[in-house]
C-alpha cells in the first residue's frame, strides 16, 4: 500500500506568490516522522523541514512551514515568497518507527517570472 | 550539517562491466547506509540496507548478485553493479544513519549510464 501519496505532479506559482504543496501518508505508527525534500535538477537532495508525529506545532524554517493536520494524515508544504531558485522537484517522505524512508512520487515545481 | 560523499558522482560504462558506487559519511559513523535508486521523473526507491559487518538487506525485486553491496567501516558502504546493462541506468543514492544521533543523511547521488 502506498504510505505517501503527492497528488500533484506538477505546479505552478508566480514569483513572490505563496505555493502549497500536497502529501498525504498513511501509517499506523503511533510515532513517525515527515519530511520534505527538494531535488534540483542536479540531483541532489536537499532537506527542508521535518515534523515530528507528537509535534504540535506545526513545523517552520525560514521560508518553508508545513501544515500538519494529523487526523487528515497530512503534511502540506507552504513555500512564501517564492523565488526563481524554487524551481525544482519537492519530494514529501515519511519515516516510520523502524526509521525506513517511504517517498512520494514527488511534485515539479516551476516559479514563473 | 552532516556530510555524505558519493564517489564517483556519475559514470558511464560499457554493457557488461562491472562498476563501483562508493558512500561515505564524513563526519560521523555510520552503522547504516541506505541504497536508493531513481529513475527520471520518479521517486526514490529503496534497493537495500546496508549494515556495517553484516549482510545487508535488499527489497523485493532486487537482486542481491547484481547489487553487491559492502559495509566494510563505520563511514563506507560500497555499491557494485556487476554485469550492468543499459536498463540498469539511473541515478543513485545513497543515505547514512548517524549512529550518535540517528539522523540519516542523504549523498549528493551518482548517475550511471551503461552504454
Amino acid at each position: 500500500a502506498q504510505k505517501i501519496t503527492q497528488t500533484q505532479p506538477g505546479m505552478f506559482v508566480q514569483e513572490k506568490e505563496a505555493v502549497t504543496l500536497d502529501c498525504t501518508y498513511d501509517t499506523s505508527d503511533p510515532s513517525y516522522g515527515l519530511f520534505w525534500y527538494k531535488q534540483p535538477s542536479s540531483g541532489e537532495m536537499i532537506f527542508l523541514i521535518y515534523q515530528g508525529s507528537y509535534d504540535q506545532q506545526n513545523a517552520t524554517e525560514g521560508r518553508y512551514s508545513l501544515n500538519f493536520q494529523k487526523a487528515r494524515k497530512s503534511a502540506n508544504l507552504v513555500i512564501s515568497a517564492s523565488q526563481l531558485g524554487d524551481s525544482a522537484m519537492y519530494f514529501c517522505a515519511m519515516r516510520d518507527t523502524g526509521n525506513q524512508f517511504y517517498f512520494g512520487t514527488g511534485t515539479s515545481l516551476t516559479v514563473i517570472p | 550539517g552532516a556530510v555524505v560523499s558519493q564517489h564517483p558522482s556519475w559514470v558511464i560504462c560499457k554493457s557488461g562491466t562491472s562498476v563501483k558506487i562508493e558512500c561515505r559519511s564524513l563526519d560521523f559513523q555510520a552503522t547504516t547506509m541506505f541504497w536508493y535508486r531513481q529513475f527520471p521523473k520518479q521517486s526514490l526507491m529503496l534497493m537495500a540496507t546496508s549494515n556495517e559487518g553484516s549482510k545487508a538487506t535488499y527489497e523485493q525485486g532486487v537482486e542481491k548478485d547484481k547489487f553487491l553491496i559492502n559495509h566494510a567501516s563505520l563511514t563506507l558502504s560500497t555499491l557494485t553493479v556487476t554485469s550492468a546493462h543499459p536498463e540498469d541506468s539511473s541515478f543513485y543514492i545513497c543515505s547514512a544513519r548517524d549512529v550518535l544521533i540517528y539522523e540519516q543523511y542523504f549523498g549528493p547521488g551518482t548517475r550511471l549510464t551503461v552504454t
